[in-house]
């Protein structure tokens, strides 16, 4: 089983529509990340949270939310879905500390909004 | 703020050696990350830095000077499945949060 899960794989939804990407995970971490990546510009960092009562914004937190139910899930939503927000979404996890503490990452979850 | 700069796209042949760089500017710095991409999939963790220097891991070596803002990713001994995105990024000082690079796109040809 992997490290770090991400449902559903692959999503097609359509504009206006609310809809929640989740994400678990074993490895026990207290940080998890949601980065979406568009062609040409990389990982954008929508939402972080370093402990289950922690959440930060990222650099383009407008038109998503999250929640962070446990240590083990972060579930990133979008409230009234766009065709803009057309991406492959990764969430990622990693330790707290200040040394090598490299990130895990899901699998992703491909959303496209028609 | 951050700012990551990497080359967009490089290509190189099978067993040569080929250098990808970055550049950035943080808030604040507390190591520097290199990550593999293939298409479609998701990042794995190739390489971290934290004092200036290089870091030797196998066939691949990434260094980093911290007052110049600057690290690069070396790759020997080409093979054709290192053909991917490789992707810097530093971690910044304040909140510890990972900010990624556009990433460097590899091409590696016979």
């Amino acid at each position: 089983d992997a490290d770090v899960t991400q449902t559903p794989r692959n999503r097609i939804t359509k504009t206006g529509k609310r809809i929640m990407l989740e994400c678990s995970q074993t490895k026990g971490h207290d940080r998890m990340y949601w980065y979406r990546q568009d062609p040409g510009l990389g990982l954008r960092l929508i939402y972080y949270s370093f402990d289950v009562k922690d959440i930060n914004k990222g650099e383009i937190s407008d038109g998503y939310s999250v929640s962070r139910q446990a240590q083990a899930k972060f579930s990133l939503s979008l409230e009234s879905a766009i065709p803009n927000q057309t991406a492959l979404y990764f969430c990622a996890t990693s330790d707290a500390g200040q040394g090598n503490t490299e990130a895990f990452f899901g699998q992703g979850t491909r959303l496209t909004v028609v | 703020g951050q700012n990551i700069d990497q080359p967009t796209e490089m290509t190189a042949t099978e067993g040569a050696i080929v250098q990808i760089n970055c550049t950035y500017q943080t808030s604040g710095f507390n190591g520097l990350f290199w990550y593999q991409q293939h298409a479609g999939e998701a990042p794995t963790f190739l390489s971290y830095n934290v004092l200036d220097g290089l870091e030797e891991k196998g066939r691949f070596s990434s260094f980093l000077s911290r007052s110049k803002g600057y690290s690069y990713l070396l790759l020997k001994e080409l093979q054709m499945k290192d053909s991917a995105s490789y992707l810097c990024a530093p971690r910044d000082g304040g909140y510890n949060k990972l900010i990624f690079g556009a990433g460097t796109r590899l091409a590696v040809h016979p």
